[in-house]
């Protein structure tokens, strides 16, 4: 499967804890993105990445979460002490040099 | 204020007829917009994308309209089937930006 894939795939955590999603975009593609989504909603953007450098950072993200992308490949997104409202689908995305964009199946987060 | 809105009331149609969404939006203008579709627990797929000087684009079954002067877009799906329920989300993406700002989604229901 060339797909993007995410790991894990749930998450269930104790307020207050730090987690980290991996993801593994479509090898040729040198953008990626991170976006939100909560129940009844649609994908909220975080941040995105043009191979390694992060070009933008939605201002709804707190500096409680960060996002890497070291090599240019995959992407990490860390969220450090969780909370409650942190409880959603983690969506990943690529694209080549194209606005349409692949995701990933999600990273479902539950703060308990 | 800038919104996207979709109907949040599920559409529920018989199987053959064609399926019409709508997508509003406020205060935005954008230089693309796309049709997604999603079904529960995973990640949205790409369906199309139509410019701002595009009024029309078509896929198979599928046909998406842009008018930028009403702001809005209509996604249709004719010869609809059982298959083809899902939830389906707008998106628009600005000329100066890569991310996909979404629509809350309309959830279709085709009846056989």
């Amino acid at each position: 499967d060339t797909g993007v894939s995410q790991n894990p795939r749930h998450k269930i955590t104790k307020r207050g804890q730090n987690v980290t999603f991996r993801c593994d975009p479509i090898s040729e593609h040198n953008r990626l993105y991170w976006y939100r989504q909560t129940l009844g909603q649609g994908p909220e953007f975080l941040t995105y990445f043009q191979n390694e450098a992060q070009l933008e950072k939605s201002r709804l993200l707190s500096d409680r979460f960060s996002a890497e992308r070291p090599k240019g490949s995959f992407s990490t997104l860390e969220i450090q002490r969780t909370e409650q409202g942190d409880s959603a689908m983690y969506l990943c995305a690529s694209s080549e040099d194209s606005y349409e964009q692949y995701f990933g199946p999600g990273t479902r987060l539950t703060v308990t | 204020s800038q919104k996207i809105e979709q109907n949040s009331e599920a559409l529920n149609i018989q199987e053959g007829k064609t399926a019409t969404l709508t997508c509003n939006y406020t205060n935005y203008s954008p230089a693309y917009l796309q049709w997604y579709r999603q079904d529960p627990g995973r990640g949205p797929v790409f369906l199309l994308l139509i410019r701002e000087n595009e009024k029309e684009k078509r896929k198979e079954r599928l046909k998406v309209t842009f008018d930028t002067t009403l702001k809005q877009s209509l996604f249709h799906i004719t010869a609809s089937q059982p298959a083809d329920s899902a939830t389906y989300l707008c998106a628009l993406t600005m000329d100066s930006s890569y991310k996909l700002i979404f629509g809350s989604g309309t959830r279709l229901l085709v009846r056989p």
